[in-house]
């Protein structure tokens, strides 16, 4: 596709149970970020993929949090037992290159609303 | 550790006319890029504009540009001649250049343009 995709779009979970956020980026794209986003905040990093390899993950809040990108493309964030303050927006982007530069832009996905009841 | 302050909530302007959304930031580096993102109520972030710490001139895109002062960290955003379209959630972002150029950002700004 043109853009970052990503699904559902809106997940309801009932306190306790698993879920998986997944994230298509642009094609190509080497770097993939996850962030959170609380209601009302700015976006927190997550952690960062380059390809397969997950090189940060220092923002994952707990280890029920977990990130896979088995093949340097497609990525899954997992959450497992999921709490009521996990509500947020999972916001996934992507950029081009391995390393920061002034034309590497984050395109970011519309993200994944989870609410937990 | 790097930190992005955005200390306005919310922010109204009339349509053509022109608003400053401020921004201010914390850090020991020297060479970083500051960015403006905007997030409409649909909710996927688009950059507005990006600026390197170690130039001196302000970046500028059609109407938007930004007032760089790097010794006082301050980081603002103007938005001329503002448009409907422009109402969303502004938030000023952070980055150090490197091999993991995650995005430090503000708390956001919702500008609403009023027709």
């Amino acid at each position: 596709g043109a853009g970052v995709s990503q699904s559902p779009r809106y997940k309801v979970a009932k306190r306790g149970q698993d879920v998986a956020l997944r994230c298509d980026p642009i094609s190509g794209h080497v770097s993939l970020f996850w962030y959170q986003q609380a209601l009302g905040q700015g976006p927190e990093f997550l952690t960062y993929f380059q390809n397969e390899a997950q090189l940060d993950k220092s923002g994952l809040p707990s280890d029920r949090f977990f990130a896979e990108r088995p093949e340097g493309s497609v990525s899954t964030l997992k959450i497992q037992r999921t709490q009521q303050e996990d509500s947020a927006v999972y916001l996934c982007a992507s950029s081009t290159k391995k390393y920061a530069g002034v034309t590497d832009t984050q395109y970011f996905g519309p993200g994944t609303r989870l609410t937990v009841l | 550790a790097q930190t992005v302050t955005q200390s306005q909530p919310e922010m109204s302007v009339q349509e053509a006319e022109t608003v400053t959304l401020s921004c201010t930031y914390d850090t020991s580096e020297n060479n970083y890029y500051l960015f403006w993102y905007k997030q409409p109520p649909s909710r996927q972030m688009i950059l507005v504009i990006r600026q390197e710490a170690y130039k001196q001139q302000n970046a500028t895109e059609n109407r938007f540009s930004v007032n760089f002062q790097k010794a006082a960290k301050s980081f603002s955003l103007k938005i001329s001649d503002s448009q409907l379209g422009d109402t969303a959630m502004y938030f000023c972002a952070f980055m150090k250049p490197g091999a993991n150029s995650k995005l430090t950002f503000g708390k956001g700004i919702t500008l609403s343009v009023r027709p």
